[in-house]
């Protein structure tokens, strides 16, 4: 079965920075693409990035190009989100989704929520 | 960016009734539209891809269909557990664009 956990949310100060996880089994993170998504308070869901596994290459939303980044650490099958500079808007639970692109966000985690404030 | 405009915004239902919800593309986006299912508290969950094919596990009871740039998210036969928001999500192009939702409540 294939599961995604993601950790690392928090309380942070606007300006500052923290690393959210994103914990895989039942598949190998070099061979999937993964979306995070978030969700403000109240809100709708908003795609943030997109971590290409063929080409290690992040596309990411423009609210959040140049703060946020991605990386992937393959022995313990975990991808990373990075953010820096937040701000209050960047408030929201943030999920991973095993993104089979055409065919949709098919498998997500359960969130982690980040409040900057 | 390609815009999702999803209506309406939230319904009324009853168990067993039918329910519909719609999803205009700004752009023609082929059939690469897809539904999810949330509930409070809880994660998405995909229901449909590529406008109309059910993913695995789903009822039946749920329904996609395309016309153009207007895609239809349909539930036959209401159950107590099918009430949720339901997003529609483009995957023809980045950025993924999602709709403001549909709220489905008693």
């Amino acid at each position: 079965e294939v599961q995604l956990l993601e950790s690392g949310g928090g309380l942070v100060q606007p300006g500052g920075s923290l690393r959210l996880s994103c914990a895989m089994s039942g598949i190998t993170v070099t061979n999937y693409d993964i979306s995070w998504v978030r969700q403000a308070p109240g809100k709708g869901l908003e795609w943030v990035s997109t971590f290409s596994a063929s080409s290690s290459t992040s596309t990411f939303a423009d609210s959040v190009k140049g703060r946020f980044t991605v990386s992937r650490d393959d022995s313990k099958n975990t991808l990373y989100l990075q953010m820096s500079s937040l701000r209050a808007e960047d408030t929201a639970i943030y999920y991973c989704a095993k993104d089979e692109w055409d065919y949709g966000m098919v498998v997500w985690g359960q969130g982690t929520t980040v409040k900057v404030s | 960016d390609i815009q999702l405009t999803q209506s309406p915004s939230s319904l009324s239902a009853s168990v067993g009734d039918r329910v519909t919800i719609t999803c205009r593309a700004s752009q023609s986006i082929a059939s690469y539209l897809n539904w999810y299912q949330q509930k409070p508290g809880k994660a998405p969950k995909l229901l449909i891809y590529v406008a109309s094919t059910l993913q695995s596990g789903v009822p039946s009871r749920f329904s996609g269909s395309r016309s153009g740039t207007d895609f239809t998210l349909t539930i036959n036969n209401l159950q107590p557990e099918d009430f949720a928001t339901y997003y529609c999500q483009q995957s023809y192009g980045t950025p993924w664009t999602f709709g403001r939702g549909t709220t489905v409540e008693i």
